[in-house]
């Protein structure tokens, strides 16, 4: 496989559940994203791994709490979400140079849509 | 804080004529990059066009070039001989060396045949 894939492509989750979104890339990169893109809003940051530390959390609630176990991993894990976190989840991946330099650019996944009833 | 304005939320244009999406941005920075992303409708973000900000000259790929004026932070998209694929969402995005992206709010465009 190439690029950034995401597993799953669909997921319906009660508010109750637990699940995990997975991003998986092959692009040899160093830095992988987490986004939120929800109906007529611009797409939200989540969460940033650079050389496999998180570096960016914008105050995204408890409910979701990211893992990177190497550099082409990435995981959302999900437990007790609201109706109103049903949205499309997109990971990138980009190259990053080191703090302070140019980064390369971020290619997408094809997205994870979520559903919370 | 930056933020990207997309001031027309839908475009449409007929198959082969030209059209220009347009963007502006807010940043105190000097060094940065700009982006414009397509999402067609099976949702996949797509990199269409890339611009470094130290560049003057004005970045094109095959039908794709924008327009980059720096001092008025403005950064429009052209599309050349539209197509029908290239009915889709179009993000302008900005980010700093800080790695720090910012999209904006997108504009649908839609090419009629």
């Amino acid at each position: 496989e190439t690029g950034v894939t995401q597993t799953p492509r669909h997921l319906v989750m009660g508010m109750t559940n637990k699940k995990s979104l997975k991003c998986e890339q092959h692009l040899g990169h160093n830095a992988m994203y987490w986004y939120k893109q929800s109906a007529k809003k611009p797409l939200e940051l989540m969460f940033v791994y650079s050389l496999e530390e998180r570096v960016e959390n914008n105050s995204v609630p408890s409910r979701f709490s990211p893992e990177c176990p190497n550099s082409s991993h990435l995981f959302l894990h999900l437990h007790t979400l609201q109706p109103e976190d049903s949205a499309l989840y997109l990971c990138a991946s980009s190259h990053y140079s080191g703090q302070g330099t140019s980064t390369d650019t971020q290619y997408f996944g094809p997205g994870t849509r979520l559903t919370v009833l | 804080a930056q933020t990207v304005t997309q001031s027309q939320p839908e475009m449409s244009v007929q198959e082969a004529e030209t059209v220009t999406l347009s963007c502006t941005y807010d940043t105190s920075e000097s060094n940065y990059y700009l982006f414009w992303y397509k999402q067609p409708p099976s949702r996949q973000m797509i990199l269409v066009i890339r611009q470094e900000a130290y560049k003057q000259q004005n970045a094109t790929e095959n039908r794709f070039s924008v327009n980059f004026q720096k001092a008025a932070k403005s950064f429009s998209l052209k599309i050349s001989d539209s197509q029908l694929g290239d009915t889709a969402m179009y993000f302008c995005a900005f980010m700093n060396y800080g790695q720090n992206f910012v999209f904006g709010p997108g504009t649908r465009l839609s090419v009629l045949p």
